[in-house]
C-alpha cells in the first residue's frame, strides 16, 4: 500500500507570509506526527496526535505554528507569517496504533520550506 | 550538552569493513530507535530497542540499558549503505517526547 505522502515537497515562501503544509498518513495509522529538522541537524519533534486529538504539542516553536487533524487521518501544518527561521525540512510521520514506544513510525519525504 | 549524542558525526570507510555508531543519552527512556536518512530526506526506520539486542541482514543493534549507550553495527559494508544514521529516544518523562541525535553521515566508499 502507498506510504506516507506530504505535499508540497518543497516551498518558498516570502517573509511574512502563511504557509500550509499537508501530511497523508497511511490508511488507518492512529498515531501521526510532525518534526522539523533544520539543515544538518537531526529532526526536532514539534506534535503529536492520536486520531483527531492533539495530545501533544509542546514542540511547536511559537504560536505562528498550528496544526490540526480533523477527521484523525490527513494532517496539516500552519505556518504563520512565516520568518527565515523557520526553513527547514519538515517530516511526518504515522504509526499504526498509539502505543509509542513499541511502534514503527513511517516517514513521510518531508516539505522542504525556504522562506526568503 | 544534547540529551542524545552520537559518535562519530561523520565516518567514511572502504567498501567491506566493520563499522560501529554509536549513540549515548542523558535521560530515561523506554525505547530507542535507529534510523537511516538517504540525500532527499527519505528516513527509515531500521531498529527499534528497548533491550538487548537486534539483527537485520547486515545490521545488528544493541542497548545497554544501565550504561545509557546504544551500538549500530554494519558488517560488510557496502556503497549504498551511504545515508545518516539517526539514534531517536522516546522518553519516561513528560507525555509524549521524541528525542533525536544529530545523526552520524556515513560514506563508504568502493
Amino acid at each position: 500500500g502507498a506510504g506516507v505522502s506530504q505535499s508540497p515537497r518543497y516551498k518558498v515562501a516570502k517573509r511574512g507570509q502563511d504557509v500550509a503544509l499537508r501530511c497523508d498518513p497511511i490508511s488507518g495509522h492512529v498515531s501521526l506526527f510532525w518534526y522539523q529538522q533544520a539543515l544538518g541537524q537531526g529532526p526536532e519533534f514539534l506534535t503529536y496526535f492520536q486520531n483527531e486529538a492533539q495530545l501533544d504539542k509542546s514542540g511547536l516553536p511559537s504560536d505562528r505554528f498550528f496544526a490540526e487533524r480533523p477527521e484523525g487521518s490527513v494532517s496539516t501544518l500552519k505556518i504563520q507569517r512565516t520568518q527565515q527561521e523557520d526553513s527547514a525540512v519538515y517530516l511526518c510521520a504515522s504509526s499504526l496504533r498509539g502505543t509509542l514506544q513499541q511502534e514503527t513510525q513511517y516517514f513521510g519525504p518531508g516539505t522542504r520550506l525556504l522562506v526568503l | 550538552k544534547n540529551e542524545v549524542e552520537q559518535s562519530p558525526q561523520n565516518l567514511t570507510a572502504q567498501e567491506g569493513e566493520f563499522i560501529t555508531i554509536n549513540c549515548s543519552y542523558s535521560v530515561g527512556i523506554s525505547a530507542l530507535h535507529w534510523l537511516q536518512q538517504h540525500p532527499g530526506g527519505g528516513i527509515v526506520s531500521l531498529f527499534m530497542l528497548s533491550s538487548g539486542k537486534k539483527k537485520h541482514g547486515r545490521l545488528i543493534a544493541t542497548i545497554n540499558i544501565q550504561e545509557k549507550h546504544s551500538s549500530l553495527h554494519i558488517t560488510a559494508s557496502h556503497p549504498r549503505d551511504s545515508a545518516v544514521y539517526i539514534c531517536a529516544v522516546v522518553t519516561t518523562s513528560g507525555t509524549y517526547k521524541y528525542i533525536f541525535g544529530t545523526g552520524t553521515r556515513l560514506k563508504v566508499l568502493a
